[in-house]
């Protein structure tokens, strides 16, 4: 089965600062998806950014970036210039092709300093 | 905002009872998925649907179940309610492509139940 870990329960950074979260999976497929979404406290589940793992180059999103490393099942998140509105818990999933449920990580709440 | 929407927002039950929990998926999205989410913890799979039908399942028990209307609307239904099921029910709606790539999930506000 796979899974998905978030090490970091908790972050904070700087505001206007730059902060990285970390994300690591499992799984034997070769052809899947990896997202980071965000829930603010509002609880809306937002879709931060998107990687298609037989995609070489890191997927970018004004402010966020992602670091994939296929090989070693690692999917990073960092967060640029953070702003006050970036402080949410941000979840880490993973989904492999086809029409298949999200598989998620536990989460890091991240909270952002002005 | 996604133009995944749920009914009701908040809901308070007692242990024993039954509760039907309601999404209304994206325009142009014939897919619709159910996650459990405890306090503190990450989305759990409870199930899918695809076109009106089940079309894959969480580890969840059989009083957990489902509908999926034509035009793409979903309901959770859970009976016998139990304490543990006090949690954020959150449906995600997409365009789902038989023998395809799903396109992204996109999530509604989700249902807070409350059991005691």
């Amino acid at each position: 089965a796979q899974t998905v870990t978030q090490s970091q329960p908790e972050m904070s950074v700087q505001e206007a600062e730059t902060v990285t979260l970390s994300c690591t999976y499992d799984t034997s497929e070769s052809d899947y998806y990896l997202f980071w979404y965000k829930q603010p406290p509002s609880r809306q589940m937002i879709l931060v950014i998107r990687q298609e793992a037989y995609k070489q180059q890191n997927a970018t999103e004004n402010r966020f970036s992602v670091n994939f490393q296929k090989a070693a099942k690692s999917f990073s998140l960092k967060i640029s210039d953070s702003q006050l509105g970036d402080a949410a818990m941000y979840f880490c999933a993973y989904r492999r092709r086809g029409n298949t449920p999200l598989v998620f990580g536990k989460g890091t709440r991240l909270s952002v300093i002005a | 905002e996604t133009g995944v929407t749920q009914s009701p927002t908040h809901l308070i039950k007692t242990r024993g009872q039954q509760v039907t929990l309601r999404c209304s998926s994206q325009s142009g999205h014939n897919t619709v998925s159910w996650y459990q989410q405890a306090l503190g913890q990450g989305p759990q799979f409870i199930f899918q649907y695809y076109r009106e039908e089940e079309n894959g399942r969480g580890n969840f028990p059989p009083r957990f179940s489902g509908l999926q209307f034509p035009n793409y609307s979903s309901e959770l239904n859970v009976n016998a309610l139990e304490l543990d099921d006090s949690a954020l029910y959150l449906c995600a709606s997409s365009l789902g492509v038989a023998g395809g790539p799903q396109e992204t999930q996109y999530f509604g506000p989700g249902t807070r139940l409350l059991v005691l």
